[in-house]
């Protein structure tokens, strides 16, 4: 049973670059969550989907946008790229939009220079 | 919005002490709080969870306890071996937003042998 996919593995983009992340669910898991985490910090929740539609956000910019297909897989994608962007970004999903319990895949690290 | 304090952020026990990490929160309307591991390249790991009808759930050398009164709760672990260093991460969330976690800004554990 595979566990929570995300591609890249790293990825180096330069400021004002758009960028795009991608992320598999566990299987049987429909609901996906974005986070991001700055090097020695907690992640901060960027936004959840479910249904193919954005259910909940953070508190992040429009430049955070989202997407999920039919098969529940999501993508990340953040446009005009900051320093500041530099972070792990990290997927989780969960069996439903209900559920607590969320499995984290292993995160993209992104670097803007 | 969610505010979640976590002391200490670095810890350094011998192997076999205990080792006692906690964490504050603002909202009193949540009601799951998971602590996760995070080892070094890898995403958060599920170790244990609480929810507010509970006051205190143990596994094996593992156990949390919720304090809803004064808003804080505790993760402890016994019998530490040096394969427990990692960063730990307490978080609060709400069942109606499930999914989206506030998280602590992490514990660095350290069992030296």
């Amino acid at each position: 049973d595979a566990g929570v996919t995300q591609s890249p593995t790293h990825l180096i983009k330069t400021r004002g670059q758009q960028v795009t992340l991608r992320c598999s669910p566990k299987s049987g898991h429909d609901t996906v969550s974005w986070y991001q985490q700055a090097l020695g910090q907690g992640p901060q929740f960027i936004f959840q989907y479910y249904e193919e539609e954005e259910r909940q956000r953070g508190n992040f910019p429009d430049r955070f946008s989202g997407h999920q297909f039919p098969n529940y897989s999501s993508e990340l994608n953040v446009n005009a790229l900051l320093l500041g962007d530099s972070a792990l970004y990290l997927c989780a999903s969960t069996p439903s939009p209900s559920t607590d319990t969320q499995y984290f895949g292993p995160g993209t690290r992104l670097t803007v220079l | 919005g969610e505010n979640v304090e976590q002391h200490p952020s670095t810890l350094s026990v011998q192997e076999g002490d205990s080792a006692v990490i906690k964490c504050t929160y603002s909202d009193s309307a949540s009601n799951y709080f998971p602590w996760y591991k995070q080892e070094l390249g890898k995403g958060p790991q599920l170790i244990i969870d609480i929810r507010s009808n509970v006051g205190e759930k143990k596994d094996q050398r593992i156990a949390v306890t919720l304090n809803k009164t004064a808003k804080h709760f505790s993760l402890h672990i016994t019998e530490t071996q040096p394969e427990d260093s990692a960063v730990y991460f307490c978080a609060a969330s709400i069942n109606t937003n499930a999914g989206k976690s506030t998280f602590g800004d992490g514990t660095t554990l350290t069992v030296k042998p």
